[in-house]
């Protein structure tokens, strides 16, 4: 069945960096378009950044353009989220997910808390 | 970029119908499909709804999307609902290079 697992969140100073992971498995990776979301505790769900199938082209929200980096190793079924400058407005739990066809989300990781404090 | 502009909140009895809004700021809501998720507490979204009113296997019939021109907005309705339903619901649109999602609509079943 899908799976997707995110790794790689925790506590980060505010200037500091993180990079999530997101292994997934169970489908044809490279078929899919890749999508990163987040949530801030008790808010709601915010578009971070999405990545092609090949990776050729990226696509991010205004809130993290030129702090945060998307990528994805289809050899390894992986995608990535390099994220630089965080802010205490980035704290939030982290989500990876599918996207077929038209952009909606059909399957999402269980999320990863990323908490950016001093 | 346009927003999605969701009730805050909505409540309704066991068995009852409840329909939930979603409505675009700018653009015509029928430009782009139209996608809804639901919450659960401690919980990762899942997918109730796509391109408008296309429903995933699994999810029952009970639920149940449309758009609304003249409104400029979408729907999600429930109906015959149950204790289970009781979750947060987001409305989920995409245009040129953005995804947006609403702000999310708390469903209160009592």
């Amino acid at each position: 069945q899908v799976q997707l697992v995110e790794s790689g969140g925790g506590l980060v100073k505010p200037g500091g960096s993180l990079r999530l992971s997101c292994a997934a498995s169970g489908f044809s990776f490279s078929d899919y378009y890749m999508t990163w979301i987040r949530q801030a505790p008790g808010k709601g769900l915010e578009w971070v950044s999405y990545i092609s199938r090949s990776g050729d082209s990226k696509y991010y929200a205004d809130s993290v353009k030129g702090r945060f980096t998307i990528s994805r190793d289809n050899a390894k079924n992986s995608l990535y989220l390099q994220m630089n400058s965080l802010r205490a407005e980035d704290t939030a739990v982290y989500y990876c997910a599918r996207s077929p066809g038209s952009f909606w989300f059909d399957s999402w990781g269980q999320g990863y808390l990323v908490t950016v404090s001093s | 970029n346009f927003m999605l502009t969701q009730p805050h909140s909505v409540s309704e009895s066991p068995g009852k119908t409840v329909t939930i809004s979603c409505t675009r700021s700018s653009g015509s809501i029928a430009s782009n499909y139209v996608h809804w998720y639901q919450q659960r507490p401690g919980s990762s979204p899942t997918i109730v709804v796509y391109d408008d009113d296309q429903r995933p296997s699994g999810v029952p019939d009970r639920f149940s999307g449309s758009i609304d021109s003249s409104s400029n907005s979408a729907s999600l309705t429930i109906s015959g609902l149950k204790t289970e339903d009781e979750a947060d619901y987001y409305c989920h649109s995409y245009d040129s290079g953005n995804h947006v999602f609403g702000g999310g609509t708390q469903l209160t079943v009592l």
